[in-house]
Protein backbone atom coordinates (compact mmCIF):
# COMPACT_ATOMS: atom_id res chain seq x y z
CA UNK A 1 0.00 0.00 0.00
CA UNK A 2 1.83 3.65 -1.32
CA UNK A 3 1.71 6.10 1.75
CA UNK A 4 -0.67 8.69 -0.20
CA UNK A 5 -3.29 7.38 -2.57
CA UNK A 6 -4.54 9.76 -5.11
CA UNK A 7 -6.69 8.97 -7.79
CA UNK A 8 -5.16 9.83 -11.22
CA UNK A 9 -8.08 10.76 -13.59
CA UNK A 10 -8.43 12.37 -15.59
CA UNK A 11 -10.92 15.07 -14.26
CA UNK A 12 -12.84 16.65 -16.90
CA UNK A 13 -14.96 19.80 -15.91
CA UNK A 14 -16.74 22.48 -17.64
CA UNK A 15 -15.57 26.20 -17.19
CA UNK A 16 -17.01 27.83 -13.76
CA UNK A 17 -17.27 24.51 -12.34
CA UNK A 18 -15.63 23.99 -8.82
CA UNK A 19 -13.07 21.01 -8.45
CA UNK A 20 -12.69 19.02 -5.54
CA UNK A 21 -9.23 16.97 -5.62
CA UNK A 22 -8.31 14.55 -2.70
CA UNK A 23 -5.55 12.55 -1.41
CA UNK A 24 -5.48 9.83 1.43
CA UNK A 25 -2.75 8.79 3.24
CA UNK A 26 -1.84 5.93 5.86
CA UNK A 27 1.52 8.09 7.87
CA UNK A 28 0.16 9.47 10.93
CA UNK A 29 3.40 11.05 11.73
CA UNK A 30 2.47 13.36 8.53
CA UNK A 31 2.20 16.99 9.58
CA UNK A 32 2.93 19.06 6.67
CA UNK A 33 0.72 19.27 3.62
CA UNK A 34 1.14 21.06 0.32
CA UNK A 35 -0.84 21.19 -3.43
CA UNK A 36 1.33 21.55 -6.20
CA UNK A 37 0.52 22.23 -9.53
CA UNK A 38 2.27 20.60 -12.58
CA UNK A 39 1.98 21.74 -15.94
CA UNK A 40 3.11 19.50 -18.43
CA UNK A 41 6.65 19.33 -19.05
CA UNK A 42 7.42 21.86 -16.29
CA UNK A 43 8.10 21.61 -12.88
CA UNK A 44 6.01 21.69 -9.38
CA UNK A 45 3.98 25.23 -8.57
CA UNK A 46 3.63 25.69 -4.95
CA UNK A 47 -0.01 26.14 -4.88
CA UNK A 48 -1.10 25.41 -0.79
CA UNK A 49 0.85 25.00 2.23
CA UNK A 50 -1.06 23.90 5.21
CA UNK A 51 0.25 22.61 8.87
CA UNK A 52 -1.93 19.89 10.95
CA UNK A 53 -5.64 19.95 10.33
CA UNK A 54 -8.03 22.71 9.31
CA UNK A 55 -9.14 25.13 6.50
CA UNK A 56 -6.91 27.50 4.46
CA UNK A 57 -7.89 29.68 1.82
CA UNK A 58 -5.85 31.97 -0.84
CA UNK A 59 -8.27 33.09 -4.00
CA UNK A 60 -10.16 30.79 -5.61
CA UNK A 61 -7.82 27.79 -3.98
CA UNK A 62 -9.37 26.71 -0.74
CA UNK A 63 -7.15 23.19 1.16
CA UNK A 64 -8.87 21.25 3.79
CA UNK A 65 -6.89 18.43 5.99
CA UNK A 66 -8.53 16.19 8.18
CA UNK A 67 -5.71 14.17 9.73
CA UNK A 68 -8.28 11.96 11.51
CA UNK A 69 -9.34 10.62 8.25
CA UNK A 70 -6.33 10.70 7.07
CA UNK A 71 -7.66 12.62 4.20
CA UNK A 72 -6.77 15.65 2.41
CA UNK A 73 -8.82 18.02 -0.55
CA UNK A 74 -8.11 21.11 -2.82
CA UNK A 75 -11.53 22.74 -3.99
CA UNK A 76 -10.89 25.12 -6.66
CA UNK A 77 -13.33 27.70 -7.60
CA UNK A 78 -14.97 28.91 -10.88
CA UNK A 79 -12.46 27.36 -13.01
CA UNK A 80 -10.81 28.09 -15.42
CA UNK A 81 -8.84 26.24 -18.83
CA UNK A 82 -5.61 27.98 -17.30
CA UNK A 83 -6.34 25.66 -14.53
CA UNK A 84 -5.75 22.51 -16.77
CA UNK A 85 -2.75 20.95 -15.13
CA UNK A 86 -1.35 17.55 -12.97
CA UNK A 87 -2.12 18.79 -9.09
CA UNK A 88 0.39 16.96 -6.99
CA UNK A 89 -0.39 16.51 -3.12
CA UNK A 90 2.25 16.36 -1.19
CA UNK A 91 2.93 15.49 2.51
CA UNK A 92 5.87 15.25 5.41
CA UNK A 93 6.66 14.91 9.11
CA UNK A 94 8.40 17.38 11.14
CA UNK A 95 11.61 18.15 10.17
CA UNK A 96 14.30 17.11 12.27
CA UNK A 97 17.60 18.43 12.10
CA UNK A 98 17.30 20.22 8.33
CA UNK A 99 15.73 16.71 7.46
CA UNK A 100 12.65 16.87 5.25
CA UNK A 101 11.35 13.88 3.30
CA UNK A 102 8.60 15.13 1.53
CA UNK A 103 6.15 12.43 0.02
CA UNK A 104 3.82 12.53 -3.19
CA UNK A 105 1.30 11.79 -5.09
CA UNK A 106 0.71 10.59 -8.26
CA UNK A 107 -1.22 13.72 -9.32
CA UNK A 108 -5.01 13.64 -10.43
CA UNK A 109 -5.02 15.30 -14.31
CA UNK A 110 -7.45 18.12 -14.92
CA UNK A 111 -9.01 19.68 -17.87
CA UNK A 112 -11.74 22.56 -17.64
CA UNK A 113 -13.31 22.56 -20.83
CA UNK A 114 -14.30 26.66 -22.00
CA UNK B 1 9.53 31.53 -11.31
CA UNK B 2 10.92 30.44 -8.42
CA UNK B 3 14.23 31.23 -8.61
CA UNK B 4 15.89 27.39 -8.64
CA UNK B 5 17.57 26.49 -11.65
CA UNK B 6 18.25 23.77 -13.14
CA UNK B 7 20.25 22.84 -16.45
CA UNK B 8 20.75 20.89 -18.62
CA UNK B 9 16.93 20.80 -19.55
CA UNK B 10 16.98 17.73 -21.25
CA UNK B 11 19.55 15.44 -22.66
CA UNK B 12 20.37 12.33 -24.01
CA UNK B 13 22.62 9.32 -22.81
CA UNK B 14 23.25 5.70 -23.16
CA UNK B 15 22.59 2.93 -21.13
CA UNK B 16 25.82 2.04 -19.38
CA UNK B 17 27.05 6.27 -19.21
CA UNK B 18 27.42 8.46 -16.09
CA UNK B 19 25.46 11.65 -16.36
CA UNK B 20 25.52 15.39 -14.09
CA UNK B 21 22.92 17.12 -13.75
CA UNK B 22 23.16 20.83 -12.21
CA UNK B 23 20.93 22.41 -9.38
CA UNK B 24 21.13 26.25 -8.66
CA UNK B 25 18.75 27.19 -5.59
CA UNK B 26 16.51 30.16 -4.63
CA UNK B 27 18.75 32.72 -2.86
CA UNK B 28 18.76 31.95 0.95
CA UNK B 29 17.74 28.61 0.81
CA UNK B 30 20.59 26.19 2.15
CA UNK B 31 18.92 22.61 2.05
CA UNK B 32 18.46 21.26 -1.58
CA UNK B 33 15.65 18.01 -2.45
CA UNK B 34 16.47 15.78 -5.38
CA UNK B 35 13.34 13.79 -7.11
CA UNK B 36 13.09 11.57 -9.81
CA UNK B 37 9.46 11.80 -11.62
CA UNK B 38 8.56 8.81 -14.39
CA UNK B 39 5.85 9.63 -16.60
CA UNK B 40 2.50 9.61 -14.57
CA UNK B 41 3.97 9.29 -11.85
CA UNK B 42 5.03 11.59 -8.89
CA UNK B 43 8.32 12.87 -7.86
CA UNK B 44 10.25 10.46 -5.92
CA UNK B 45 12.33 11.66 -3.19
CA UNK B 46 15.83 10.84 -4.06
CA UNK B 47 18.43 12.41 -1.43
CA UNK B 48 18.87 15.86 0.18
CA UNK B 49 21.42 18.00 1.17
CA UNK B 50 21.79 20.37 3.88
CA UNK B 51 24.93 22.79 4.28
CA UNK B 52 26.77 20.53 1.99
CA UNK B 53 25.96 16.93 4.00
CA UNK B 54 23.56 14.30 2.69
CA UNK B 55 21.51 14.49 5.57
CA UNK B 56 18.87 12.07 4.29
CA UNK B 57 18.06 9.39 1.27
CA UNK B 58 15.10 7.37 -0.37
CA UNK B 59 15.32 4.35 -1.86
CA UNK B 60 17.74 4.77 -4.78
CA UNK B 61 21.44 2.66 -5.50
CA UNK B 62 24.32 4.28 -4.62
CA UNK B 63 25.10 4.80 -8.13
CA UNK B 64 22.92 7.66 -7.50
CA UNK B 65 25.19 10.50 -5.83
CA UNK B 66 25.21 14.20 -5.04
CA UNK B 67 27.00 16.73 -3.91
CA UNK B 68 26.41 20.27 -2.67
CA UNK B 69 28.41 23.34 -2.86
CA UNK B 70 29.35 26.58 -0.55
CA UNK B 71 27.20 29.04 -2.57
CA UNK B 72 24.20 25.67 -1.75
CA UNK B 73 24.39 24.59 -5.87
CA UNK B 74 23.98 21.02 -6.08
CA UNK B 75 24.93 18.37 -8.47
CA UNK B 76 23.19 14.70 -8.98
CA UNK B 77 25.59 12.23 -10.36
CA UNK B 78 23.98 8.90 -11.71
CA UNK B 79 26.52 6.45 -12.96
CA UNK B 80 25.58 2.97 -15.20
CA UNK B 81 22.91 4.63 -16.36
CA UNK B 82 19.61 2.41 -16.93
CA UNK B 83 16.65 2.36 -19.35
CA UNK B 84 14.22 3.00 -15.86
CA UNK B 85 16.23 5.96 -15.34
CA UNK B 86 14.34 7.96 -17.91
CA UNK B 87 12.57 10.62 -16.50
CA UNK B 88 12.43 14.20 -15.42
CA UNK B 89 14.55 14.72 -12.77
CA UNK B 90 13.46 17.81 -10.22
CA UNK B 91 15.58 19.60 -7.65
CA UNK B 92 13.46 21.49 -5.33
CA UNK B 93 15.11 24.07 -2.46
CA UNK B 94 14.08 25.42 0.97
CA UNK B 95 15.28 27.74 3.69
CA UNK B 96 16.42 25.27 6.61
CA UNK B 97 14.45 22.18 7.24
CA UNK B 98 11.01 23.50 7.54
CA UNK B 99 9.10 25.61 4.99
CA UNK B 100 7.97 25.34 1.28
CA UNK B 101 10.30 23.60 -1.34
CA UNK B 102 10.50 25.39 -4.71
CA UNK B 103 10.83 23.37 -7.64
CA UNK B 104 13.02 23.94 -10.58
CA UNK B 105 11.96 23.65 -14.06
CA UNK B 106 13.47 20.02 -13.99
CA UNK B 107 15.74 18.18 -16.75
CA UNK B 108 14.28 15.59 -18.70
CA UNK B 109 16.87 12.27 -18.86
CA UNK B 110 16.10 10.04 -21.83
CA UNK B 111 18.42 6.95 -21.57
CA UNK B 112 18.33 5.04 -24.82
Amino acid sequence: QKEVEQDPGPLSVPEGAIVSLNCTYSNSAFQYFMWYRQYSRKGPELLMYTYSSGNKEDGRFTAQVDKSSKYISLFIRDSQPSDSATYLCAMRPPHSGGYQKVTFGTGTKLQVIP
Amino acid sequence: ETGVTQSPTHLIKTRGQQVTLRCSSQSGHNTVSWYQQALGQGPQFIFQYYREEENGRGNFPPRFSGLQFPNYSSELNVNALELDDSALYLCASTSGGAGEQYFGPGTRLTVT
